[in-house]
C-alpha cells in the first residue's frame, strides 16, 4: 500500500522568505504525486502534479516541486512567501484501483503560516 | 471547469439521527469519493463509487453507507450519528480511465457537528 509522510504539521515563514514543505512517499510502483492546497473553509485545490514527464514540476501561484526518486521525495517550494499562501497543504500519491479508478492516499497535511 | 457541489456547508445533528450528506458533480465523472478530514490525520477515504449503483469501501467505512442512484450524485449516509463522527466531510470526483496522473476535483466540504 502507498503511504505519504509530511514532515512538520506546522511551518511558519516570514513574508518574502523561501517556503519548503516536505513530502516523502513509499510506493512499490512508479508513483503519481500531487500537492493540494486548502484555504480556510474551502475544499482542496490542485497545486501541481507529477506526471513523470519532468522531475521539476511547476504549479499555480508560483509553487513548484521536485521529484527525487533516490530520496523518495516530492518537496514543495516557493521562492518568496506571500501572505495569501497561508493555508494547509496536502501531499498525495495515486493508488491504482481495481476498476481503473484512482484512489488517493494523503499525507496528514502541513499548515503554513506567513509572518508579516 | 469541474464543479463539485456539496449540499450543506455546515450541519448540526443529534446523536442517533440518520444523516444524509449530498454531493453533485457536473462533469459526467464515473468516480466519486467521500473523505473525512480531521486535524492531524489528513484526509481518509470512507467510500468511493466507480459507477452508478457501484460502491467500494475505503479505509474507514464503519458507521457509514453510501448511495449512487444517478451518475452525478453521490450520497453519504450516517445510519445512526455518533459524536465521533463530528468532522469535515469532503466529496471528490474523477473521470474514468484518464490515467493515474489526473487529479480529483473536490467540493468545498461539509462541516458536520454531532451533539
Amino acid at each position: 500500500a502507498q503511504s505519504v509522510t509530511q514532515l512538520g504539521s506546522h511551518v511558519s515563514v516570514s513574508e518574502g522568505a523561501l517556503v519548503l514543505l516536505r513530502c516523502n512517499y513509499s510506493s512499490s510502483v512508479p508513483p503519481y504525486l500531487f500537492w493540494y492546497v486548502q484555504y480556510p473553509n474551502q475544499g482542496l485545490q490542485l497545486l501541481l502534479k507529477y506526471t513523470s514527464a519532468a522531475t521539476l514540476v511547476k504549479g499555480i501561484n508560483g509553487f513548484e516541486a521536485e521529484f527525487k526518486k533516490s530520496e523518495t521525495s516530492f518537496h514543495l517550494t516557493k521562492p518568496s512567501a506571500h501572505m495569501s499562501d497561508a493555508a494547509e497543504y496536502f501531499c498525495a500519491v495515486s493508488d491504482p484501483g481495481s476498476f481503473g479508478n484512482e484512489k488517493l492516499t494523503f499525507g496528514t497535511g502541513t499548515r503554513l503560516t506567513i509572518i508579516p | 471547469d469541474v464543479k463539485v457541489t456539496q449540499s450543506s456547508r455546515y450541519l448540526v445533528k443529534r446523536t442517533g439521527e440518520k444523516v444524509f450528506l449530498e454531493c453533485v458533480q457536473d462533469m459526467d465523472h464515473e468516480n466519486m469519493f467521500w473523505y473525512r478530514q480531521d486535524p492531524g490525520l489528513g484526509l481518509r477515504l470512507i467510500y468511493f463509487s466507480y459507477d452508478v449503483k457501484m460502491k467500494e469501501k475505503g479505509d474507514i467505512p464503519e458507521g457509514y453507507s453510501v448511495s449512487r442512484e444517478k451518475k452525478e450524485r453521490f450520497s453519504l449516509i450516517l445510519e445512526s450519528a455518533s459524536t465521533n463522527q463530528t468532522s469535515m466531510y469532503l466529496c471528490a470526483s474523477l473521470g474514468q480511465g484518464r490515467g493515474l496522473n489526473q487529479p480529483q476535483h473536490f467540493g468545498d466540504g461539509t462541516r458536520l457537528s454531532i451533539l
